[in-house]
């Protein structure tokens, strides 16, 4: 089945720092991938849906200029959490659709990155 | 913002009983997907609904999409210790191109 990759799987980072997660559909293009966060026993919340060549789209209290989202080819995003705080450690995964596949066709899932600010 | 509300959140039950959780909008949606997610890893697809009141088995699970297409619901028969996890229905509103998850409903089988 298709393949998407996240990078870095774990990552722990000073209070401060900025911290990029890389997202690659692996054999198929994604026109849109889609980031969220999850704290432990919790659902998903969307963060911001990430078009291939315009800008993201962010959900309702979502900061954009501290969630960076770059899509800037068919099978690569990236979140950088900038100027990191202990509150934005969390478990942060991305998911991506075949661009053939339309609207009803399956989510691939990252393995997600964990990220611990200190 | 989460568009589906689940429920129970929360669900403990012993190995052999049936259980349903429920997935509610008041967004209408093109089609509902159910995922199962273990701790540390990416939820896992289990089925698509498309279409109003259609109905999916899998094993023992029962997947039915409401009329409306606005609810689902997923009923699991005779539950066994592996079904435990976090179960998750999503979707894209027919207002946009988001993909949302439920509020999740964490489910424990105890043998």
């Amino acid at each position: 089945g298709a393949v998407v990759s996240q990078h870095p799987s774990w990552v722990i980072c000073k209070s401060g720092t900025s911290v990029k997660i890389e997202c690659r559909s692996l054999d198929f293009q994604a026109t849109t991938m889609f980031w969220y966060r999850q704290f432990p026993k919790q659902s998903l919340m969307l963060m911001a849906t990430s078009n291939e060549g315009s800008k993201a789209t962010y959900e309702q209290g979502v900061e954009k200029d501290k969630f960076l989202i770059n899509h800037a080819s068919l099978t690569l995003s990236t979140l950088t959490v900038t100027s990191a705080h202990p509150e934005d450690s969390s478990f942060y995964i991305c998911s991506a659709r075949d661009r053939l596949a339309g609207n009803t066709g399956e989510l691939f899932f990252g393995e997600g990155s964990r990220l611990t600010v200190l | 913002t989460q568009l589906l509300e689940q429920s129970p959140q929360f669900l403990s039950i012993q190995e052999g009983e049936n259980l349903t959780v429920y997935c509610n909008s008041s967004s209408v949606f093109s089609s509902l997907q159910w995922y199962r997610q273990e701790p540390g890893e990416g939820p896992v697809l289990l089925v698509t609904v498309v279409t109003g009141g259609e109905v999916k088995k899998l094993k023992r699970l029962t997947f039915q999409f409401g009329d409306a297409r606005k609810d689902s619901s997923l009923h699991i028969t005779a539950a066994q210790p592996g079904d435990t996890g976090l179960y998750l229905c999503a979707g894209e509103p027919n207002t946009g191109n988001q993909f949302y998850f439920g509020t999740g409903t964490s489910l424990t089988v105890i043998p």
